[in-house]
Order: structure tokens, then C-alpha cells, then sequence
């Protein structure tokens, strides 16, 4: 199972575009990355998932390079309901268990 | 409404005192997983179920049990609880790959706390 590596915090102002870049560099060819987002005694939520190049939604973007050994999670404008724990996981296309890491804490300041 | 729930919400216990706390989604989803959370460790996976009468250990198996009789019920069961699994727990469906529901769809947690 690919172990993720992503930085442990992060802090932001009010507007600005958010970015935390995950590494994962023994992803295998069936595994997807996962987004998920996580408030205070909540469980995670899900932001966003794929497989290669870019992927959009109304939330975030994901970018993924060729190689897949790494991606970024982008917020555009972030507002202070974004302060949360944002987990990157790899997930095996077959799926049978998640793994989380410890996950970036984001601090989005006035 | 598409939801996963769990109970009790919080909890106050004895050590060795068995306790269950219940889980159950309404999306017919097959996969259903329980984690903890614990400070500094992030979420840990203990079971999961990939369907009726189908489960198997995650990372954190000991001092639990699952069963899953039923598609929408997967309940944690902690036969003798002790200090050390005071924690914070969520349980988790997911709707497979088959149908490309990438969601995990997480319960909002019950707090455990063995005294």
C-alpha cells in the first residue's frame, strides 16, 4: 500500500489560493488519490479524487503530474470555513482499506 | 437523505464492561469500515466489510469485534474494554468501485471514553 507524505500544517489569509502537495512515490498503477476533508469532532468529507492530469469540481483541483508520485490539492480563495485537517490518500482501485495519515493542518486567518 | 449513522454519540464507560456501538447507512452500500482517531495518529482503520458475512482486520483489530448480518448495520463491539481505547470513532460505507462512487461517506463519530 503507498504511504503518503504531506506537510503537517500550513497557514493562510482570507482570499489567498491554497496549495498542499502530497507525496506518494510507490503509488501503483491501479491506485487512485483521494482528498478528504476533516473538521474538529467531525468525520472526514471528501473533496476530491483522480487518477492523472487535472480534475476539477466546485470545491478544489487536483493536479497530477505524469509520474503520479505526487499531488497537489488547490483551494482557490480560501475563506475561514476552510480552517481543517485535509488528508491525502492513496486508494487501491480495488479497494479494501483506506489509509490516513496524519494530514495537513490548514489555518486560514483573517 | 444519504447518511451513515452511529450510536451513541458519546459514552462513558468501565473498564471490562462490554459495550456495541452501532453503525447503519441507507445507500445499499456493500463496503463498511470503522476507524479511530487519537491525537498525533490520525485515523486508523480497525475493521472493514466488504459485504454480508465478509469482514477483516485493518490496522488496529485488537480488543474489537465487527458483524455484519445485515447490508445497512456493521456494529463495533468491544467485548472488554480497557483505558486504551478511549478514543474518538467513525464508521465509514462506501459505495465500490462498480458504479464509480468514489465517496466515502463517514458517521459522525462517538466519543469513547474508558475509565
Amino acid at each position: 500500500l503507498a504511504k503518503t507524505t504531506q506537510p503537517i500544517s500550513m497557514d493562510s489569509y482570507e482570499g489567498q489560493e491554497v496549495n498542499i502537495t502530497c507525496s506518494h512515490n510507490n503509488i501503483a498503477t491501479n491506485d487512485y488519490i483521494t482528498w478528504y476533508q476533516q473538521f474538529p469532532s467531525q468525520g472526514p468529507r471528501f473533496i476530491i479524487q483522480g487518477y492523472k492530469t487535472k480534475v476539477t469540481n466546485e470545491v478544489a483541483s487536483l493536479f497530477i503530474p505524469a509520474d503520479r508520485k505526487s499531488s497537489t490539492l488547490s483551494l482557490p480563495r480560501v475563506s475561514l470555513s476552510d480552517t481543517a485537517v485535509y488528508y491525502c490518500l492513496v486508494v487501491y482501485g480495488g479497494y479494501n482499506k483506506l489509509i490516513f495519515g496524519a494530514g495537513t493542518r490548514l489555518a486560514v486567518h483573517p | 437523505e444519504a447518511q451513515v449513522t452511529q450510536n451513541p454519540r458519546y459514552l462513558i464507560t468501565v473498564t471490562g464492561k462490554k459495550l456495541t456501538v452501532t453503525c447503519s447507512q441507507n445507500m445499499n452500500h456493500e463496503y463498511m469500515s470503522w476507524y479511530r482517531q487519537d491525537p498525533g495518529l490520525g485515523l486508523r482503520q480497525i475493521y472493514y466489510s466488504m459485504n454480508v458475512e465478509v469482514t477483516d482486520k485493518g490496522d488496529v483489530p485488537e480488543g474489537y469485534k465487527v458483524s455484519r448480518k445485515e447490508k445497512r448495520n456493521f456494529p463495533l463491539i468491544l467485548e472488554s474494554p480497557s483505558p486504551n481505547q478511549t478514543s474518538l470513532y467513525f464508521c465509514a460505507s462506501f459505495g465500490g468501485w462498480e458504479d464509480r462512487t468514489d465517496t466515502q461517506y463517514f458517521g459522525p463519530g462517538t466519543r469513547l471514553t474508558v475509565l
